[in-house]
């Protein structure tokens, strides 16, 4: 189970969006429906903002969606704000298993 | 509301063995998987498997096969996570995550630092 692929960094300015992808493969993000996405603050635990795919937990502003095409998951974040400057990961399930993508990390 | 509240922070000796608590409260400990999740100083998130409290069957990865294993209390709602035979690599901070049974991960402890050297 190798990690999930993400770009080391990504950045954008207020107001901007940002996608940060997440490569895996077909035993991973390409098999199932079940990628998930974190941001994590320094010093913090990480936080859920995105589930299956596409589905937000209650508080996560609309500004986060997400995709997934083939072996490829994606976050965007849209209206970026200065809050969202962080290390976000992704995470897929792999049939017993789980991967985490090596983190992106988020300059606003 | 529910939490995963783990124990404090532990300094080991190479070789050495370490035991992590995870407390569970808010719900009932059977109806969900605990996950155990590390992050070593300035990396990323690394998976170490899971524990399902009701029956105690675990999984994990071909990495931490041997080495990790992942127990119960429900009696107490905590779950533990024991690494064996520490190195200097094993230095890291983990996490205990409460599985949404989606593979997804809304709860979590605080963190341990485990911080290993001779």
């Amino acid at each position: 189970q190798s990690a999930l692929t993400q770009p080391r960094s990504v950045s954008g300015s207020p107001g901007q969006s940002v996608t940060i992808s997440c490569t895996g493969t077909t035993r991973d993000i390409g098999a199932y429906n079940f990628v998930s996405w974190y941001q994590q603050h320094p010093g913090k635990a990480p936080k859920l903002i995105l589930y299956n795919v596409t589905e937000r937990p209650s508080g996560v502003p609309d500004r986060f969606s997400g995709s997934k095409s083939g072996n490829t998951a994606s976050l965007t974040i849209s209206g970026l704000q200065a809050e969202d400057e962080s290390d976000y990961y992704c995470c897929s399930y792999a049939g017993f298993y789980t991967v985490f993508g090596g983190g992106t990390k988020l300059t606003v | 509301q529910v939490q995963m509240v783990q124990s404090g922070a532990e300094v080991k000796k190479p070789g050495a063995s370490v035991k992590v608590s995870c407390k569970a409260s808010g719900y009932n400990i059977l109806d969900k998987y605990i996950h155990w999740v590390r992050q070593a100083p300035g990396q990323g998130l690394e998976w170490m498997g899971w524990i399902k409290p009701n029956g105690g069957d675990t999984r994990y990865p071909p990495k931490f096969q041997g080495r990790v294993t992942m127990t119960r209390d429900t009696s107490i709602s905590t779950a533990y996570m024991e690494l064996t035979s520490l190195r200097s690599d094993d230095t890291a901070v983990y996490f205990c995550a409460r599985d949404n049974n989606n593979n997804s991960f809304q709860y979590w402890g605080q963190g341990t630092l485990v911080s290993v050297s001779s």
